[in-house]
């Protein structure tokens, strides 16, 4: 299984919603990341998680708040969003991250919409 | 600063055979990765290059000069199917640091 799930595929909040980005992978993988992508740029890193355990974080605003709770699964906590916060969100995944992180998996991402 | 600089776009028809650039500027360098994404999709994982040289995967194949802090990635008998966008990504120590994307499209 080769596969890294996230939920939902889309998601409208307004900005005093608080809402959770989900993700899931069954490969064994130690490392996860979330991404931030706008139409048409790069995937821009948030987070990174290697063990469970937080190791990077991009200076991201706390309206943004990670979550590991085990090697599977990787959470992203939305509060108090802005409107140029609507993106694809992408969750992705690799063996480690110290010898490389440089075959990420990723998932479909979550189209967030902040109204 | 880090910078990875790819072209815009690139166009090319059925059957050609196509280049797409990356010059990069990073504080550490372990590698240098290729993504594809089609519109409305994931990044997919296409190759990595570590040392210098060129790796061959199929119709893709990836070159790298680590002196010219310069790769590219060669796709021959192109195909509709390979209109997309195509990322390079620096590995840097923990992290990959994405390239601004090429948009390749293929015309019949």
């Amino acid at each position: 299984d080769t596969e890294v799930t996230q939920t939902p595929k889309h998601l409208v909040m307004g900005m005093t919603n608080k809402k959770s980005l989900k993700c899931e992978q069954h490969m064994g993988h130690r490392a996860m990341y979330w991404y931030k992508q706008k139409a048409k740029k790069p995937p821009e890193l948030m987070f990174v998680y290697s063990y469970e355990k937080l190791s990077i974080n991009e200076s991201v605003p706390s309206r943004f708040s990670p979550e590991c709770p085990n090697s599977s699964l990787l959470n992203l906590h939305l509060h108090a969003l802005q409107p140029e916060d609507s993106a694809l969100y992408l969750c992705a995944s690799s063996q480690d991250n110290t010898s490389g992180g440089y075959e990420q998996y990723f998932g479909p991402g979550t189209r967030l919409t902040v109204t | 600063g880090q910078s990875l600089e790819q072209p815009s776009e690139v166009t090319a028809v059925e059957g050609a055979i196509v280049q797409m650039n990356c010059t990069y500027q990073t504080s550490g360098f372990y590698g240098l990765s290729w993504y594809q994404q089609h519109d409305g999709g994931a990044p997919t994982f296409l190759s990595y290059n570590a040392l210098d040289g060129l790796e061959e995967t199929g119709r893709f194949s990836s070159f790298l000069s680590r002196s010219d802090s310069y790769g590219y990635l060669l796709l021959q008998e192109l195909q509709m199917k390979d209109s997309a966008s195509y990322f390079c990504a620096v590995r840097n120590t923990d992290k990959l640091i994405f390239g601004t994307g090429t948009r390749l499209q293929v015309f019949p």
